[in-house]
């Protein structure tokens, strides 16, 4: 199997508190983690790739100070939205790439953040 | 980044067979089209790959012209539960072989 977790499934904070979102993989190692961004109606939006011991790299657009990730170790990788408002409310998706080569990418099943 | 372009809807009869198409002409000799699903609120699930030749699997089958210029994604026999959004994606080749999402196709299936 190939099975990815996300914790928690949805969670409601206040404006300008921080939301840790962990993303796991429970059957296998992940050298290569991403983690993707849905607002309604719109596709799956890349915002970081994370590997496991060094620094995230963030595509164009998304502020790294904002969205912080950690990717300690082969099964776990977290994302932290700090100072949040309401405009990063969302969908959040992460996903993991097996390490030994297979280059298909198996996702979690998403955390719904709402910012009040 | 070859990019992939879906009709944006689609509608199938249940039992029937599905047909998904997806243009990738911009496609590198070593690029793979990769095909998943979205249920609504749901992750993205896998559901079948390829580079040159058709592929079957349990899901699905793939099958992607001789020019690699577009592929088709067929679903034998749909049920009512295949209803989802269905993404072509063409897995960039360097570094961290990224996913590039498009639009996608929005697979309705009608009882």
């Amino acid at each position: 199997g190939a099975v990815v977790s996300q914790h928690p499934s949805r969670v409601i904070c206040k404006s300008g508190t921080s939301v840790k979102i962990e993303c796991r993989s429970l059957d296998f190692q992940a050298t290569t983690m991403f983690w993707y961004r849905q607002f309604p109606k719109q596709s799956l939006m890349l915002m970081a790739t994370s590997n496991e011991g060094s620094k995230a790299t963030y595509e164009q657009g998304v502020e790294k100070d904002k969205f912080l990730i950690n990717h300690a170790s082969l099964t776990l990788s977290t994302l932290t939205v700090t100072s949040a408002h309401p405009e990063d409310s969302s969908f959040y998706i992460c996903s993991a790439r097996k390490a030994g080569g297979e280059e298909t990418q198996y996702f979690g099943p998403g955390t719904r953040l709402l910012v009040l | 980044d070859a990019k992939t372009t879906q009709p944006p809807s689609m509608d199938c009869a249940e039992g029937r067979a599905a047909n998904l198409p997806c243009n990738h002409s911009t496609i590198s000799g070593n690029e793979y089209v990769y095909w998943y699903r979205q249920i609504h609120s749901q992750g993205p699930q896998y559901i079948i790959h390829g580079l040159k030749n058709n592929e079957t699997n349990e899901m699905a089958s793939l099958i992607i012209t001789e020019d690699r210029k577009s592929s088709t994604l067929i679903l034998p026999h749909a049920t009512l539960r295949d209803t989802a959004v269905y993404y072509c994606i063409v897995r960039v080749t360097s570094g961290t072989y990224k996913y590039i999402f498009g639009t996608g196709t929005r697979l309705k299936v009608l009882a």
